[in-house]
């Protein structure tokens, strides 16, 4: 069966880097797009970017252009999201999830998702 | 930039009630692009509705989706207690790449 499954919690300082990884497995890592969305405490959804496992080719958010680098191993089948100069209003649960591809057609809906990660920043 | 507007911000009904929530967005959407999401605390969301209206494998059928061009609605036709939870619409395909609705959380009265 499909799973992502996220690395742990992690405390930072402001102006840190943090490094969030989704381990997949269950389905070919290279055929869908893993995407990177985040959630504020008792706050809504915020897409924050993708990459295709394939070719490494990323498409980022407006709001996180600069701050956040989206990589992958695909010989371990392990997507990353790395966010630098970290201030508290980066203190939230990072999400890593799937849209399917099949051939040459893509889905655009997450059909599944990592279990989350908590990155709290805070001096 | 495509912006969703979901209504209302919260929806206060009884078990065995109709829930109806709206999804609004700032400029039209393509049905192939919307989809439904359920959260509830603690947990990941989970997918409820793709392309407007179908729903994935193992979604109960109260679960309906409609709509299209800027305005969609999810409907659940009766509700269970496990369906009291936050819901969310998202799109896919415009400027941003995806965005998410500010969701609707809809509580026991």
């Amino acid at each position: 069966q499909v799973q992502l499954v996220q690395s742990g919690a992690e405390a930072k300082k402001p102006g840190a880097s943090m490094k969030v990884s989704c381990k997949a497995s269950g389905y070919t890592f290279t055929d869908s797009y893993i995407h990177w969305v985040r959630q504020a405490p008792g706050q809504g959804l915020e897409w924050m970017g993708r990459i295709n496992p394939s070719s490494g080719d990323t498409n980022y958010a407006q709001n996180f252009q600069g701050r956040v680098t989206m990589t992958r191993d695909a010989s371990i089948t392990t997507a990353y999201v790395e966010l630098n100069r970290l201030r508290s209003d980066d203190t939230a649960v990072y999400y890593c999830a799937r849209t399917y591809c099949s051939g040459d057609s893509c889905f655009f809906h997450f059909d599944y998702w990592g279990q989350g990660t908590l990155v709290t920043v805070s001096s | 930039e495509v912006v969703l507007t979901q209504s209302p911000g919260t929806l206060s009904l009884s078990p065995g009630e109709r829930a109806t929530l709206s999804c609004r967005a700032s400029q039209s959407v393509s049905s192939s692009y919307l989809a439904w999401y359920q959260q509830k605390a603690g947990q990941a969301p989970r997918l409820l509705i793709y392309g407007a209206s179908s729903r994935p494998a193992g979604i109960p059928d109260r679960f309906r989706g409609s709509g299209s061009g800027r305005d969609f609605t999810l409907t659940i036709s009766r509700l269970e207690p496990e369906d009291f939870a936050v819901y969310y619409c998202q799109q896919y395909g415009s400027s941003p790449l995806v965005s998410f609705g500010g969701g609707t959380k809809v509580e026991i009265k």
